[in-house]
């Protein structure tokens, strides 16, 4: 019940085009959900968050659409460069308990943009 | 802005034997969360110590310990090492507390290490 569900593994995407990453989660309880790009050697950034309040939430190119009924959530790239080329991570988490301060985070998605 | 600094960066050691990594938060921060990353999986929660007190704790054995010191910076060790541990070790601050506790975590670049 505390696992994320990241899909898909890799993704191969034209500059210019949409990158969409999809994530999954089954824990009800679970209230903020940021996305972390990472790039090789380094640690992961926070990209954006959202809060189950909201059903979007959109920082310049990226976009976080949030279906709560559904459970799922997902990352938009628009216009996709090839410096956004790099592993991205859902991630999310709870108040309460043991879970203070812990991300549950997702597989990870290999995203290669072409030139 | 010096970010959250991690050391050593690199570390090889021999199965059995014990590690301990160093973490320095980002100024102003007094949350420190270590996670563990295995290559090509996501990381995993190890740790978070607030205000030198752990706070919560991830599935991970007893041969794993942390502590945190008055300024805040923190060591992870591990002892009795594996194969299996072998990974990235990355420590994250953030400004979290019980009343703030999604503060977004801020991470360094972690220490690889690598058990032979």
């Amino acid at each position: 019940q505390q696992q994320v569900k990241q899909s898909p593994q890799s993704l191969i995407v034209q500059k210019g085009g949409i990158s969409i990453i999809n994530c999954a989660y089954e824990n009800t309880a679970f209230d903020y959900f940021p996305w972390y790009q990472q790039f090789p050697g380094k640690g992961p950034a926070l990209l954006i968050a959202i809060r189950p309040d909201v059903s979007e939430k959109k920082e310049g190119r990226f976009t976080i659409s949030f279906n709560k009924s559904a459970k799922q959530f997902s990352l938009h790239i628009m216009d996709s460069q090839p410096g956004d080329s790099a592993t991205y991570f859902c991630a999310a988490s709870s108040a309460g308990g043991t879970s203070y301060g812990k991300l549950t985070f997702g597989q990870g998605t290999i995203l290669t943009v072409h030139p | 802005d010096a970010g959250v600094t991690q050391s050593p960066t690199h570390l090889i050691k021999t199965r059995g034997q014990h590690v301990t990594l160093r973490c320095s938060p980002i100024s102003g921060h007094k949350s420190v969360s270590w996670y563990q990353q295995v290559l090509g999986q996501g990381p995993q929660f190890i740790f978070q110590y607030y205000e030198k007190e752990e706070r919560g704790r991830g599935n991970f054995p007893d041969r794993f310990s942390a502590r945190q010191f008055p300024n805040y910076s923190s060591e992870l060790n591990v002892n009795a090492l594996l194969l299996g541990d072998s990974a990235l070790y990355l420590c994250a601050s953030s400004f979290w507390t019980s009343l703030s506790y999604n503060s977004p975590l801020h991470f360094g670049n972690g220490t690889r290490l690598t058990v032979t």
